[in-house]
């Protein structure tokens, strides 16, 4: 099946900072999503990016499928950023489930 | 956004005993819903996906009989964890999807089960 592989596991960020989360994939996808789980585990869907790039306040994302990664960027870091975000994706090989990479665990500290 | 509810939040059961969790969409028709599995610090894993009124499919090593899944409508699934031990203790997480192949995946707030 298809892997998903996401750097760096953990960051520790002081406020105000920026950052680059990345996501690599084995194969060709038909949706990817990038997630915030916050401290009491929702998950909270940040982009739908199976490809291009979005924006969405401090927050954007670039996937390049041909070249199978997508990248989260983070600004002006806060401490509520805090969390695991998580990228997802579904194989554009017929499959029909979303798998998940292993996290990027992130501490905003003060 | 899409909202997706389960419920309950939590449940603390004996061992032995069986438990229902409950995921519905609430402003959406899910065609497709999905449950997965959280263990502290690690990413989720798939258990099985759900297509309404049909069989659910199960993910390798899944046991079908101890995780019991019913899409009985296009809002609501259920997930029964049958004669609960204590490692099946986790965070069961639903999401749903509405038509379409490549819609976007919406996810509940999560279950925590801790069976004793």
């Amino acid at each position: 099946g298809i892997q998903v592989e996401q750097s760096p596991p953990d960051l520790i960020l002081q406020e105000g900072a920026n950052s680059t989360l990345r996501c690599n994939f084995s194969d060709s996808v038909n949706n990817l999503q990038w997630f915030h789980q916050n401290p009491w585990g929702q998950l909270i869907n940040l982009f739908y990016i199976p490809s291009g790039t979005k924006q969405n306040g401090r927050l954007s994302a670039t996937t390049v499928a041909t070249e199978r990664y997508s990248l989260l960027y983070i600004s002006s870091s806060q401490t509520t950023d805090s969390g695991v975000y998580f990228c997802a994706v579904q194989g554009a090989g017929g499959y029909n489930k979303l798998i998940f990479g292993a996290g990027t665990r992130l501490a905003v500290h003060p | 956004g899409a909202v997706v509810s389960q419920h309950p939040s939590w449940v603390i059961c004996k061992s032995g005993t069986s438990v229902k969790i409950e995921c519905r969409s609430l402003d959406f028709q899910a065609t497709t819903m999905f449950w997965y599995r959280q263990f502290p610090k690690q990413s989720l894993m798939l258990m099985a996906t759900s297509n309404e009124g049909s069989k659910a499919t199960y993910e390798q090593g899944v046991e079908k009989d101890k995780f019991l899944i019913n899409h009985a409508s296009l809002t609501l699934s259920t997930l029964t964890v049958t004669s609960a031990h204590p490692e099946d203790s986790s965070f069961y997480i639903c999401s749903a999807r509405g038509w379409g192949n490549q819609e976007t995946q919406y996810f509940g707030p999560g279950t925590r089960l801790l069976v004793l």
